[in-house]
């Protein structure tokens, strides 16, 4: 099965420590997303990938939290000096992707996420 | 600000009857839905969409059903089965993608 994979499956921290997470998208997929689920809530909308271009960022994206994908591959995210309410699940989704600039008519394919607790 | 809304945070049906999961979107720019469906320590895995140019999607014992008039979709499993219990997440796209909090389903035997 070649589907979204996602390391860690989860991650206990301090608060004010760095943490970082991974996720490698299905192959062929141009776009990668990254969401936060937190108890009761559908996925929260972070940010979006179309190869290595970062094409939309969230408010929700503070400046202690960043991602990358360097080679249009696998992507990382992550979170400086972390704070208890980042504790939440972090998921990672990939999709086909079109031209242009915007994300319509996508259908995503998720990985099981990062569960992250922040002591 | 919620854009997509799924008012019943649970549902229980007893199997073989139908269940009716709703929801409310309020961009008017929303042109394609989608369900997901999320069982405990997995994430979300698509169920069945929708673009706005339909009012009506069917693939199984799963339709879903837009009424852009109303701004409100619907997803109806016929017959339900206890493998149905699991939580879901309604979503809209229009350039990102966004999710309702959920309906937690359970089926009962």
């Amino acid at each position: 099965d070649t589907g979204v994979s996602q390391d860690p499956r989860h991650k206990i921290t301090k608060r004010g420590q760095n943490v970082t997470f991974r996720c490698d998208p299905i192959s062929e997929h141009n776009r990668l997303y990254w969401y936060r689920q937190t108890l009761g809530q559908g996925p929260e909308f972070l940010t979006y990938f179309q190869n290595e271009a970062q094409l939309e960022k969230s408010r929700l994206l503070s400046d202690r939290f960043s991602a990358e994908r360097p080679k249009g591959s696998f992507s990382t995210l992550e979170i400086q000096r972390t704070e208890q309410g980042d504790s939440a699940m972090y998921l990672c989704a990939s999709s086909l992707g079109g031209t242009g600039g915007t994300a319509t008519n996508e259908k995503l394919f998720f990985g099981s996420g990062t569960q992250l607790s922040v002591l | 600000d919620q854009q997509v809304k799924q008012n019943s945070p649970s549902l229980s049906v007893q199997e073989g009857r139908i269940s009716i999961l709703n929801c409310d979107y309020t961009n008017s720019m929303f042109d394609y839905f989608l369900w997901y469906k999320k069982y405990p320590a997995e994430g979300p895995t698509f169920l069945i969409s929708i673009s706005s140019i339909k009012d009506k999607n069917e693939d199984g014992r799963f339709t879903v059903f837009l009424n852009k008039s109303a701004k409100h979709l619907s997803l109806h499993i016929v017959p339900s089965q206890p493998g149905d219990s699991a939580v879901y997440f309604c979503a809209a796209s229009a350039g990102d993608m966004r999710f309702g909090a959920g309906t937690r389903l359970t089926v009962k035997p």
